[in-house]
């Protein structure tokens, strides 16, 4: 079967754009998490839907930054007024059930350059 | 929060060694995962183990839950081995924490 799909896979921006980076978990998997990486780190969490509830999003760095999953299946991370150290990958995962007992799993995830 | 401690940061191999990576964490966790990051990002599932040991192949990992570390396992390795290897756990929120890997490189 697929497994989760993000797109655009590069982004450009010039400072100050707004961005969108859209995300499509495995068919039928309730969680999804939106992570963070910078260059040569590991990734950090951003926030967290159970179906198309947002029930953690204390790892979203400003509110520049909002995330939504409307339908409880696709999700869009959006940044406006883009900055330099917003540039990182933006990792996607999913996981078939609610609670910590759960393996995720990662999307190619989304490059995002600010320049 | 929790920390996540991987070692080493880097290791160098020549091709057909075996190799050990350690991750500690610093407090008890409901979940931990081991991955494999291919040189294109891809985030690669190896292991979902929050106790006990497995083994997929030249690859198996322990996790030794009650003295809060987790081991892994590569056997006669490979050049397509290569990669950062991440360990990541969850406590009682269900996010990852994720270590800050090892760049294993594996040479012919």
């Amino acid at each position: 079967g697929a497994g989760v799909s993000q797109s655009p896979r590069y982004k450009v921006a010039k400072r100050g754009q707004d961005v969108a980076l859209r995300c499509d978990p495995i068919s039928g998997h309730v969680s999804l998490f939106w992570y963070q990486q910078a260059l040569g780190q590991g990734p950090e969490f951003l926030t967290y839907f159970q179906n198309e509830a947002q029930l953690d999003k204390s790892g979203l760095p400003s509110d520049r930054f909002f995330a939504e999953r409307p339908e409880g299946s696709v999700s869009t991370l959006k940044i406006q007024r883009t900055q330099q150290e917003d540039s990182a990958v933006y990792l996607c995962a999913s996981s078939p059930r609610t609670g910590a007992y759960n393996e995720q799993f990662f999307g190619p995830g989304t490059r995002l350059t600010v320049l | 929060g929790i920390q996540v401690e991987q070692s080493p940061p880097d290791l160098i191999l020549q091709e057909g060694a075996n190799s050990t990576l350690r991750c500690n964490f610093s407090d008890s966790v409901n979940n931990l995962q081991w991955f494999h990051q291919n040189p294109w990002g891809q985030l690669i599932n190896l292991f979902y183990i929050p106790s006990g040991t497995k083994q997929n192949g030249r690859l198996s990992a322990t996790t030794v839950a009650t003295e809060r570390y987790s081991l892994l396992y590569i056997s006669s390795s490979q050049t397509t081995d290569s990669g950062v290897y991440f360990c990541a756990v969850v406590t009682g929120a269900q996010k990852l924490v994720f270590g800050q890997g090892t760049r294993l490189t594996i040479n012919p």
